[in-house]
């Protein structure tokens, strides 16, 4: 299994609804990643987590809370978002981090706040 | 400061036609990875490089790490539309800190 698996694909959230983004990996990478994609843009990081602590926060707000219950699981809890947080949110999961990351990527949710 | 820079932004060709797209830096890599991204997909690996000099290929595609391992490129040979997407580096510095390039978006025309 090489897969990232991502849900919900779609998401749209009202600014006062509280939602979650799921993450799982089964490829026994023992780091996990958050980003955020903006349309024509690269990916920018958000969180980092390693052997399941929180290891990077990349000074995101605090209306983004990660979750990393268990080494195969990352979640991302939404709460009181504002329409310019609609974006492609992507997971990622690899080894390690380190000097040689090769990151594996899941297919995204599209999350849109209304 | 842009710690990767990507070159072209864009680049629309004709089927068949070769493209080379760069990525530059003035900071050293440890390892540099090329990802291709279709719209509404999640990043794709394509490759990792982490010896300076490095030439990897994968079909059609060439991966070149410079000797500094400052700079990376790729090259297509005879593209196809499949390859139409968004192609991006990210580079891993010695100190352990990954970052994108601003990406390249290739179109290919049949």
């Amino acid at each position: 299994d090489t897969e990232v698996t991502q849900t919900p694909k779609h998401l749209v959230m009202g600014m006062t609804n509280k939602k979650s983004l799921k993450c799982e990996q089964h490829m026994g990478h023992r780091a996990m990643y958050w980003y955020k994609q903006k349309a024509k843009k690269p990916p920018e990081l958000m969180f980092v987590y390693s052997y399941e602590k929180l290891s990077i926060n990349e000074s995101v707000p605090s209306r983004f809370s990660p979750e990393c219950p268990n080494s195969s699981l990352l979640n991302l809890h939404l709460h009181a978002l504002q329409p310019e947080d609609s974006a492609l949110y992507l997971c990622a999961s690899s080894h390690h981090t380190g000097r040689n990351t090769e990151a594996f990527f899941g297919q995204g949710t599209r999350l849109t706040v209304v | 400061t842009q710690l990767l820079e990507q070159s072209p932004q864009f680049l629309s060709i004709q089927e068949g036609e070769n493209l080379t797209v760069y990525c530059n830096s003035s900071s050293v890599f440890s390892s540099l990875q090329w990802y291709r991204q279709e719209p509404g997909e999640g990043p794709v690996l394509l490759v990792t490089v982490v010896t300076g000099g490095e030439v990897k290929k994968l079909k059609r595609l060439t991966f070149q790490f410079g000797d500094a391992r400052k700079d990376s490129s790729l090259h297509i040979t005879a593209a196809q539309p499949g390859d139409t997407g968004l192609y991006l580096c990210a580079g891993t510095t010695n100190a352990g800190k990954s970052t994108f390039g601003d990406g390249t978006t290739l179109t290919v025309k049949p």
